[in-house]
C-alpha cells in the first residue's frame, strides 16, 4: 500500500531563517507530487507540482522553491522566511493522469516569528 | 484563473441531510472533487465528478452540472463525526495535473 510522509510535523522559525520541508512517498512509482499551503481557516493554495524528477511547476511567485531530486521525494525550501510564510504545509501525491484522487500527507505546521 | 465559492459555515442536526454547494469559474475544467478535513488533519478524498449527474458513495453523494459550473456534496444520515471542513476542488483541463481548492465549508453537526 502507498504511504506519504512529511516532516517535521511542527516548526517554529525566526524571520529570515532558511526552510526545508521534506515529503516522501512509498509504494508507488512516478507519482505526481504537490505542495499546498493552508492559512488558518482557509482553503488550500497550490504552490508547486511535479510530474517527474527535476520537473517543477510553480503556481504563484513567492518566497519559496521546490525540488524533486528523486522520484518519490519532494522538498520545499526557502532561503529567508517571511512572516507571511506561516501556515499549514501539505504534500500530496496522485497517480498517473488517469487518476483523480490526491492523497495528502499529515502536514507541517510552520510558524514564523 | 480559477475561483471556487462555497458557503463558509453550515450547521445541521444529527441524522439529517445537508447539502454543500460549490460554484466555480475556471479557464479549463476537467472535473470536480470533494475532500473532507478534520481539524488539524490532512484532507481526505470523498468523490470526483467528471460528467453531469449524481455519484453516490455510501452516505455521501456528489452532483455536477457542467453547464451551470455548479456542484454539490450531499451528506445523508449525518453523524457527529461528520463535523469537519469540506472542500471542493477543480481539476484543471489545461494540464490535467493541477487542482484548485475552494475556501471550504465548515460543517457542524449538532445533537
Amino acid at each position: 500500500s502507498q504511504t506519504i510522509h512529511q516532516w517535521p510535523a511542527t516548526l517554529v522559525q525566526p524571520v529570515g531563517s532558511p526552510l526545508s520541508l521534506e515529503c516522501t512517498v512509498e509504494g508507488t512509482s512516478n507519482p505526481n507530487l504537490y505542495w499546498y499551503r493552508q492559512a488558518a481557516g482557509r482553503g488550500l493554495q497550490l504552490l508547486f507540482y511535479s510530474v517527474g524528477i527535476g520537473q517543477i511547476s510553480s503556481e504563484v511567485p513567492q518566497n519559496l522553491s521546490a525540488s524533486r531530486p528523486q522520484d518519490r521525494q519532494f522538498i520545499l525550501s526557502s532561503k529567508k522566511l517571511l512572516l507571511s510564510d506561516s501556515g499549514f504545509y501539505l504534500c500530496a501525491w496522485k497517480g498517473s493522469s488517469s487518476y483523480n484522487e490526491q492523497f495528502f500527507g499529515p502536514g507541517t505546521r510552520l510558524t514564523v516569528l | 484563473g480559477q475561483s471556487l465559492e462555497q458557503p463558509s459555515e453550515v450547521t445541521a442536526v444529527e441524522g439529517a441531510i445537508v447539502q454543500i454547494n460549490c460554484t466555480y469559474q475556471t479557464s479549463g475544467f476537467y472535473g470536480l472533487s470533494w475532500y473532507q478535513q478534520h481539524d488539524g488533519g490532512a484532507p481526505t478524498f470523498l468523490s470526483y465528478n467528471a460528467l453531469d449527474g449524481l455519484e453516490e458513495t455510501g452516505r455521501f453523494s456528489s452532483f455536477l452540472s457542467r453547464s451551470d459550473s455548479y456542484g454539490y456534496l450531499l451528506l445523508q444520515e449525518l453523524q457527529m463525526k461528520d463535523s469537519a471542513s469540506y472542500f471542493c476542488a477543480v481539476r484543471d483541463r489545461n494540464t490535467g495535473n493541477q487542482f484548485y481548492f475552494g475556501t471550504g465549508t465548515s460543517l457542524t453537526v449538532i445533537p
